[in-house]
């Protein structure tokens, strides 16, 4: 199975904020792999995946990066609602793998 | 309105078995590929089924093979989740959830999920 590593798993931040959650891959994994955003109570949500090209459902200041073994998030200025925990799930291959999340508070 | 809702969770004891299900409206059900994935307190996010549009081909998780069964009724846009031999370990909130696009292997709509607490 492809182990997903999340970093890292808690991260502070303010409005404003520039911000970066890393996803490493046991293994290649080409471009295919996607991000999801999950605030207290709801589902998780689809924000940026490669199928490829890379695509987006996500406001702009949501960027994804990387292939291979190593992706990034990057949230340019972090807003209030962004305040959530974000996971990384591998699409190449199954068993579909996720990451173990990253959450970011205020 | 675009939807899915889960339903059949509850607490149950060990070695006990559960019968999920997942109501789809609002899209062409027929021509989904569907999933179940869980969020447990330990783990986070777990993907542990998947069935194709027609229902002929179905992967799971190794935790799960064997024990669970993923099955769907495309005339009542039904999909379903039958777990036997539950364990403490199977406890967590079981979503159902749509994929993108054939081979995707995306999830691009979830329910609100179904809680299954398996404890004595």
């Amino acid at each position: 199975d492809i182990q997903l590593t999340q970093s890292p798993s808690f991260l502070s931040g303010s409005v404003g904020d520039r911000v970066t959650i890393t996803c490493r891959a046991s293994q290649g994994i080409s471009s295919r792999l996607a991000w999801y955003q999950q605030k207290p109570g709801k589902a998780p949500s689809l924000l940026i995946y490669s199928v490829p090209p890379l695509q987006s459902e996500a406001p702009s200041r949501f960027s994804g990066s990387g292939s291979g073994t190593e992706f990034t998030l990057t949230i340019s200025s972090l807003q209030p609602e962004d305040f959530a925990t974000y996971y990384c799930q591998q699409h190449n291959s199954y068993p579909l793998t996720f990451g173990g999340g990253t959450k970011v508070e205020i | 309105q675009v939807q899915l809702v889960e339903s059949g969770g509850g607490v149950v004891q060990p070695g006990t078995s559960l019968r999920l299900s997942c109501a789809a409206s609002g899209f062409t059900f027929s021509t989904s590929v569907m999933h179940w994935v869980r969020r447990t307190p330990g783990k986070g996010l777990q993907w542990v089924a998947v069935i194709s549009e027609d229902g002929d081909e179905k992967h799971y998780a190794d935790s799960v093979r064997g024990r669970f069964t993923i099955s769907r009724d495309n005339s009542k846009k039904m999909l379903y989740f039958e777990t036997n031999s539950l364990r403490p370990e199977d406890t967590a909130l079981y979503y159902c959830a749509r994929d993108r696009c054939f081979g995707c292997r995306l999830f691009d709509l979830w329910g609100q999920g179904t809680l299954v607490t398996v404890s004595s």
